[in-house]
């Protein structure tokens, strides 16, 4: 069965900190992805991944990072975290064919203090 | 915003009835997709429909796409308990990128 794991359901964190999500996929996928969640806005596309050292720009990187040093791995990190970063984070992958569907993680729900 | 519509923004049924959300969206596309997301949870695709296509179905859900009103409705026959969840509709860029745009979803409550 295809599996994205995400490394925490829950986080609380300081402000200031600096944090790492963490997801791995075991589908020998190419692309991976970051979104985060908030109510009345849906998902929006942090950044996103098509091949290992590779990384995209979404929608709203501002205020986070990424690293893909190994294929299954897509991390995110938030270098000083603040309070507007409270929120669902969801990590997905895809493979490389088209019309092709994403799977995603259960997701991490991080508030930052 | 790139994000596409759903509508409505809730939806609350009797189990057994049938419940229909709508997707709009403004660009041309490839293909749209639909996801379901359980409270707290992560999003599971349940459907592709490409642009060449109308209607699609799987099992007890209905797929329609109208390219030339740039919308989609979702249509969940038969509805149980168990379907309540959220609802997105999706969309690829029109660069050919990989990434997906996510609407704002519709939650659907089923009462039993």
């Amino acid at each position: 069965d295809v599996k994205v794991t995400q490394s925490s359901r829950y986080l609380v964190k300081r402000t200031g900190e600096k944090v790492f999500l963490e997801c791995v996929q075991d589908m020998d996928h190419e692309n991976m992805f970051w979104y985060r969640q908030d109510p009345g806005l849906g998902l929006r596309l942090i950044y996103f991944s098509y091949d290992v050292k590779m990384k995209e720009k979404g929608d709203i990187p501002e205020g986070y990072s990424v690293s893909r040093e190994k294929k299954e791995r897509f991390s995110l990190i938030l270098e000083s975290a603040s309070t507007n970063q409270t929120s669902m984070y969801l990590c997905a992958s895809s493979s490389d064919r088209a019309d092709e569907k994403l799977f995603f993680g259960s997701g991490t729900q991080l508030s930052v203090l | 915003s790139q994000q596409g519509e759903e509508d409505p923004q809730a939806l609350s049924i009797q189990e057994g009835e049938n419940a229909t959300m709508n997707c709009s969206y403004k660009t041309s596309i490839n293909n749209l997709q639909w996801y379901r997301q359980n409270s707290g949870r992560g999003l599971v695709h349940l459907i592709l429909i490409r642009s060449n296509e109308r209607e699609k179905h799987s099992g007890r859900l209905r797929v329609t796409l109208d390219t030339s009103k740039k919308s989609s409705s979702l249509l969940i026959t038969a509805s149980r308990a168990a379907d309540t969840a959220s609802y997105f509709c999706a969309r690829p860029p029109q660069t050919g990128a990989n990434n997906l745009f996510f609407g704002t979803g519709t939650r659907l409550t089923v009462i039993p």
